[in-house]
């Protein structure tokens, strides 16, 4: 089946670690983002892939990094001068021309400091 | 991109109709309406999307005002399934997405 899978589901931090979401995609999709959701509120964007190679950030990118080395997968690495990471975090792709395109998304990985 | 204005709540009873407003006055030409739902503890999902005609998918239909400022997602027979947070979100771009708090549609028995 094609979709969105992230890995883990749960990840704990301590305190000055950084720590890396994993995020991989088999729909062939140009584009994929990072939000994060924090509880009773929206997805704010961190950061945003159109093409292999290149990133924009989002909204809330402080604290945050990512890599697009391959098509299919788009990591994102919580450092430890993001003060606050606790955190539901989701990954999302979707095709080319992506105004006209529905974003997929994953189920999320669930991070908590220790 | 424009800023949206939904209910924070609403209720709908199992088999009705669910309509759900959404407020985008200061929409421009060249923004679309989009619409996702969150259930709870899950990824968003994706219902449908419109710039100015009427929409219609197998999971709801979006009308969209003439002047452009204002839609309705329409789940025409909602079931409990359909429990969720709804999205509403205008962008021309459709790579920023703006994800606002929503409207938690509850359907109750």
């Amino acid at each position: 089946d094609g979709g969105i899978t992230q890995s883990p589901k749960y990840l704990f931090r301590k305190e000055g670690q950084n720590v890396t979401l994993s995020c991989e995609q088999n729909l062939n999709h140009d584009a994929m983002y990072w939000y994060r959701q924090d509880p009773g509120q929206g997805l704010r964007l961190i950061y945003y892939s159109q093409i292999v190679n290149d990133f924009q950030k989002g909204d809330i990118a402080e604290g945050y990094s990512v890599s697009r080395e391959k098509k299919e997968s788009f990591p994102l690495t919580v450092t430890s001068a993001q003060k606050n990471p606790t955190a539901f975090y989701l990954c999302a792709s979707s095709e080319e021309g992506a105004w006209n395109q529905p974003q997929h998304f994953g189920d999320g990985t669930r991070l908590s400091i220790l | 991109d424009a800023k949206t204005t939904q209910p924070t709540s609403m209720d709908c009873a199992e088999g009705r109709a669910a309509n759900l407003p959404c407020n985008h006055s200061t929409i421009s030409g060249n923004e679309y309406v989009y619409w996702y739902r969150q259930i709870h503890s899950q990824g968003p999902q994706y219902i449908i999307h419109g710039l100015k005609n009427n929409e219609t998918n197998e999971m709801a239909s979006l009308i969209i005002t003439e002047d452009r400022k204002s839609s309705t997602l329409i789940l025409p027979h909602a079931t409990l399934r359909d429990t969720a947070v709804y999205y509403c979100i205008v962008s021309a771009s459709g790579y920023a997405l703006n994800f606002g708090k929503g409207t938690s549609l509850l359907v109750t028995p």
